[in-house]
């Protein structure tokens, strides 16, 4: 069965300074994807970056970048420059494989807190 | 792009009373659609998806139910509430395919507080 580890509960990062939070899978098949989605306090999940298991390049958009290596099964998601509004919960996501359902299964997320 | 819609934000109910969620979808058609809910402080629990109108898969066995009448809406039910019922209920949407058709999006959510 597949399944999504974050082992951070909780962070606190200086504002401005770059943010790694760990992501970890677990499937037996060859294509997967892989998300990692942003919960601000009002509680609307917003996605923030996609990455394909074939996909030979780390996705990236914008300040986001996802650190994918997929021999250690770790999708981490990295934040550069961090801003108090990145203060939210994060939580990795990954889709089974392709299927008309294409359900998502989720981690339990991480709180992050950026320190001014 | 597509956009999800939930209604109400916030719903207060009683024991016992029925419950319908109403979630509806803009700027894509044929999307899959997702039910989760999220205790507070925890992870998104999936409760129920639908690939197309009238097809309905249930993930975990509950007091729940969910239907979708016409191809863009999800309607999750209840006939009689109960405490455990209690949570945050994430409507989703997924695209039939193309641009952004990896992505599930989602609704802005409705708390829902049984008493």
């Amino acid at each position: 069965a597949q399944k999504i580890t974050q082992t951070q509960p909780g962070m606190f990062v200086q504002e401005k300074e770059a943010v790694t939070l760990d992501c970890t899978y677990d499937t037996s098949d060859q294509s997967y994807g892989l998300f990692w989605y942003k919960q601000p306090s009002s509680g609307e999940m917003i996605f923030l970056i996609y990455q394909g298991s074939y996909d030979e390049q780390n996705a990236t958009e914008g300040r986001y970048s996802l650190n994918f290596q997929k021999a250690r099964k770790s999708a981490n998601l990295v934040i550069s420059a961090s801003q108090l509004g990145d203060s939210a919960m994060y939580f990795c996501a990954m889709r089974e494989p392709y299927s008309s359902a294409s359900k998502i299964i989720f981690g339990s997320g991480t709180r992050l807190s950026i320190r001014p | 792009s597509q956009t999800i819609h939930q209604w109400p934000a916030t719903l207060v109910q009683p024991v016992g009373s029925p419950l319908s969620l109403e979630c509806t979808v803009e700027g894509t058609s044929n999307p899959n659609l997702y039910w989760y809910r999220q205790a507070a402080g925890r992870g998104l629990q999936l409760l129920f998806y639908s690939v197309g109108i009238g097809q309905i898969s249930s993930e975990v066995p509950q007091n729940l139910s969910a239907s979708r009448p016409q191809d863009r809406q999800f309607i999750l039910s209840s006939k009689k509430l109960l405490l455990s019922d209690s949570g945050f209920y994430l409507c989703a949407g997924r695209g039939a395919g193309g641009s952004g058709g990896e992505t599930q999006y989602f609704g802005p959510g409705t708390r829902l507080l049984v008493l």
